[in-house]
């Protein structure tokens, strides 16, 4: 089925820690995303790829990076967890840059403890 | 820059009753306006969108008309069902600076849930 798979589905982290959540889309869409969601703030932008090979900070980077070598995958990696990137994770793709609409994974939740 | 900014929720209603959810935006030139909603457990999918001034967008029984004049892009629904508890999030597109390449805003989302 065509869509986008993120994984792990939840996990739980030690604060300090390393971690990468995978995203990877068989759509072949260009641009892919990723959100934060947390509770009265809606999802916020973490960072985007307009297409492989490039990448740009959206409004909540720090902490966080990111790497597209190629169209299919986008992973998020925490270099060292902190308890206030508890959170739900979502990866989203859209077909073009011009992003009229964007499609989502399940979600991963992550907390750090 | 731009923003969207919908009604607070939780929002209570009885199975068959209308259903509105209110949402105004701000912003330079013309985005597009979605709504999506999140059913429990699940990521959040596209419900419906617009793309230009007075479009309606309309899926599963809802419909939002995009407002200019009034900045507003209003989900109704004439008879709700059990089935239509989520979380709803009204978005638009929004340019990224010195990119060619847009993202979703999106507003906190409402809780809706419905009792049979």
């Amino acid at each position: 089925i065509a869509g986008i798979t993120q994984a792990p589905t939840s996990q739980i982290l030690a604060a300090g820690r390393r971690m990468t959540l995978r995203c990877t889309q068989d759509m072949r869409h260009n641009a892919m995303y990723w959100y934060r969601q947390d509770l009265g703030l809606g999802l916020r932008l973490i960072h985007y790829s307009n297409t492989a090979g490039t990448t740009g900070k959206g409004e909540v980077p720090d902490g966080y990076s990111v790497s597209r070598a190629n169209t299919d995958d986008f992973p998020l990696t925490l270099a060292s967890a902190v308890p206030s990137q508890t959170s739900v994770y979502f990866c989203a793709s859209s077909p073009d840059r011009s992003s009229t609409e964007a499609f989502f994974g399940q979600g991963t939740r992550l907390t750090v403890v | 820059g731009n923003s969207v900014t919908q009604m607070e929720g939780p929002v209570t209603l009885s199975e068959e009753a209308f259903l509105t959810i209110n949402c105004t935006y701000t912003a330079t030139g013309y985005p597009s306006l979605f709504w999506y909603v999140q059913y429990p457990g699940e990521g959040l999918q596209l419900l419906l969108k617009a793309t230009k001034a007075d479009d309606k967008g309309s899926n599963k029984g809802f419909e939002a008309t995009y407002r200019k004049e009034t900045t507003s892009f209003h989900l109704e629904k004439g008879s709700v069902q059990v089935s239509d508890s989520a979380v709803y999030f009204c978005a638009l597109s929004d340019p990224i600076r010195g990119s060619s390449a847009s993202k979703i805003i999106f507003g906190s989302g409402t809780r809706l849930s419905i009792r049979p």
